[in-house]
């Protein structure tokens, strides 16, 4: 059973506009946030988290949402960039291990 | 510095082979995991290990897989009588504290 999900598969954006990547979880003892980008034929690379005590946490032009009675995350990119094009993963955490959504592939347009 | 490695990158077995995948993570670093990524699939956990200490193997999908860290350091995962649902790219991570680093994975095919 998929205790993180990302509904949305794909997502294509035009340059310099945002881009709005939502995931879900079921689980309520996680307690730590993960975003995960990543390119063909590379590893995930940690791009932003949060802790479950916060509802924002920004890093340039990342920032992630969380809102815990919906169980509820997203991650905005603003504004979207040709270099952001990539596969991004949510991820969440309960002690050491991480429990992944299936990736929304981002396609930015120029 | 030298990130996560894993060796080979790529790997085609004939079903019914074994095999092993190399991880050298970062100099240092405690923890050590490895995930398991089918195709259009989020990466999924297999194993941890704190130091030469195996914690956690329940993610293991069965006993043909096995994994190992005897010193600490290199880990590697071995899968024997590989079968064709094998097949996916397996992930290596180590960390020091809560950031977890990837590596590139190697891509398994078994035909």
């Amino acid at each position: 059973d998929q205790q993180v999900k990302q509904n949305s598969p794909s997502l294509s954006v035009q340059e310099g506009r945002i881009s709005i990547l939502n995931c879900d979880y079921t689980n309520s003892m996680f307690d730590y946030f993960l975003w995960y980008k990543k390119y063909p034929a590379e590893g995930p690379t940690f791009l932003i988290s949060i802790s479950s005590i916060k509802d924002k946490n920004e890093d340039g032009r990342f920032t992630v949402f969380l809102n815990k009675s919906a169980k509820h995350l997203s991650l905005h990119i603003v504004p979207s960039q040709p270099g952001d094009s990539a596969v991004y993963f949510c991820a969440a955490s309960d002690d050491y291990k991480l429990s992944f959504g299936a990736g929304t592939t981002v396609t930015v347009r120029a | 510095g030298a990130g996560v490695s894993q060796s080979p990158r790529y790997k085609v077995a004939k079903r019914g082979q074994d095999v092993a995948l190399r991880c050298d993570p970062i100099s240092g670093h405690v923890s050590l995991f490895w995930y398991q990524q089918a195709l259009g699939q989020g990466p999924e956990f297999l194993t941890y290990f704190q130091n030469e200490a195996q914690l956690d193997k329940s993610g293991l999908p069965s006993d043909r897989f096995f994994a190992e860290r005897p010193e600490g350091s290199v880990s590697t995962l071995k899968i024997q009588r590989t079968q064709q649902e094998d097949s996916a790219v397996y992930l290596c991570a180590s960390s020091l504290e809560t950031s977890m680093n990837f590596g590139p994975g190697t891509r398994l095919t078994v035909t």
